[in-house]
């Protein structure tokens, strides 16, 4: 909703470059991560998600890399559009959970 | 959209008085989940539900109860609201650990 936004990391990116998001998770026994996409007013919107048996997960024009060597998330947007400025936040769950942890998100600006 | 819907979307109350946030979902997920959200802080858990008339504490539980008598209705009630409960609540289901997470549109609740 409106809270979202203050205070967060911005990246601004022009249209059609690619946009990398980046996320440190906290918890070594996570082993299932969620990318989400908030735009103002609205709630958390799923967009893709990789389990901790894989490295990469591609969807469609995004891309979820995995490193749990160094417990970090990225999501990479290809083709960037104004329609993806929003904020962007990354979950964690480990298996057998129903709890899940989430970042407090970066905020992506399209520039035209 | 997963069908999720919250209301009410905006509350404004005093400080002392008790407030119930609805829920309402059509996807027939097992698992509710409310969360708040403020300005600094990724989603914090509040309370969530594993099923008819089961619920779990979160880690931000104090001062909230939640009631679940049907599968589709999700309850959150601050018994006696304070100022520092204002803030966006979100609703969340999930069909089990492990899977995604899928939010309401949020209520903006301030308590003055």
């Amino acid at each position: 909703g409106e809270n979202v936004g203050l205070h967060l990391p911005t990246l601004s990116v022009q249209e059609g470059d690619n946009s990398i998001i980046n996320c440190a998770y906290s918890n070594s026994a996570s082993d299932y991560f969620i990318w989400y996409k908030q735009e103002s007013g609205k709630g958390p919107q799923f967009i893709i998600d990789i389990r901790s048996n894989m490295d990469k997960r591609q969807g469609q024009r995004v891309t979820v890399l995995l490193n749990k060597t160094v417990k970090h998330l990225s999501l990479q947007i290809a083709a960037t559009q104004p329609g993806d400025s929003a904020v962007y936040f990354c979950a964690e769950n480990v298996v057998g959970t129903y709890k899940y942890i989430f970042g407090t998100g970066t905020r992506l600006k399209v520039l035209a | 959209d997963a069908g999720i819907t919250q209301s009410p979307r905006h509350k404004v109350t005093e400080t002392g008085t008790p407030v119930t946030l609805r829920c309402h979902q059509t996807e027939n997920h097992r698992y509710m989940y409310w969360y708040r959200q403020d300005p600094g802080h990724g989603l914090r858990l509040i309370h969530y539900s594993y099923g008819v008339k089961d619920t779990d504490k979160g880690e931000v539980s104090d001062g909230y109860s939640v009631s679940r008598s049907k599968t589709e209705d999700f309850l959150l009630t601050l018994e006696s609201a304070t100022s520092s409960q204002t803030s966006v609540y979100f609703c969340a289901i999930s069909v089990g650990s492990n899977q995604p997470q899928h939010f309401g549109d949020g209520t903006r609740l301030s308590i003055l």
